[in-house]
């Protein structure tokens, strides 16, 4: 059983502040690593697919790197706003979309 | 807002009945994957349909089972229901093809309880 780990389980973060969590796994052997912002009572919402070692991806204020060699990602969000707050997920997809997913991190922002 | 439609979000069964969840598709999009999310854990991968057949499981009894029609919409459903079956059920829809994005479109999930 692979186990993709999210570290911190969860934190609270003041507005405006920055913040990073992890997701951390034992093998590189998959095609592309996801990232998932779930917020609650709403539906899971993709971030980011990434595929290559060394991959950086953007969208606004969140970004994501990864690291195949070393078997981790990092998802980072600057300047931290109220509707930031929610679950994120990592999964690694070993094709055809069929995901592994972490536990998740949650965040909470406080104003 | 993914497109992806569940039903019913919440149901309360009773063990040994059987249960049906329905997931309508984003449009345009040929691959429908099941997952549960049991309380304190990740989704976990059931099963994926593509094209109406059967195109992998995850680790999951045969009482768990499903259908895509050829609108690309699917069921799930779950025989002889348990205890440990109450989880929130995902549906996610993608499209397989000549460049595919890899990303999958979540709906909101079905919430059932086993009494």
């Amino acid at each position: 059983i692979l186990n993709v780990e999210q570290s911190p389980q969860s934190l609270h973060v003041q507005e405006g502040d920055s913040t990073n969590f992890t997701c951390s796994f034992p093998s590189s052997n998959f095609y592309a690593l996801h990232w998932y912002r779930w917020e609650t009572a709403k539906s899971p919402e993709a971030l980011f697919v990434m595929t290559l070692n060394g991959d950086e991806k953007k969208k606004g204020r969140i970004s994501a790197t990864l690291n195949t060699k070393e078997g981790y990602s990092y998802l980072y969000i600057k300047g931290s706003q109220p509707e930031d707050s929610a679950t994120y997920l990592c999964a690694l997809d070993f094709g055809n979309e069929k995901l592994t997913f972490g536990t998740g991190t949650r965040l909470t922002i406080i104003p | 807002e993914t497109g992806v439609t569940q039903s019913p979000t919440h149901l309360i069964k009773t063990r040994g009945q059987q249960v049906t969840l329905r997931c309508s598709s984003q449009s345009g999009h040929n691959t429908v994957s099941w997952y549960q999310q049991a309380l304190g854990q990740g989704p976990q991968f059931i099963f994926q349909y593509y094209r109406e057949e059967e195109n992998g499981r995850g680790n999951f009894p045969p009482r768990f089972s499903g259908l895509q029609f050829p609108n690309y919409s699917s069921e799930l459903n779950v025989n002889a229901l348990e205890l440990d079956d109450s989880a929130l059920y995902l549906c996610a829809s993608s499209f397989r093809g000549p460049r595919p994005t890899g990303e999958l479109f979540f709906g909101e999930g079905s919430r059932l309880t086993v009494l």
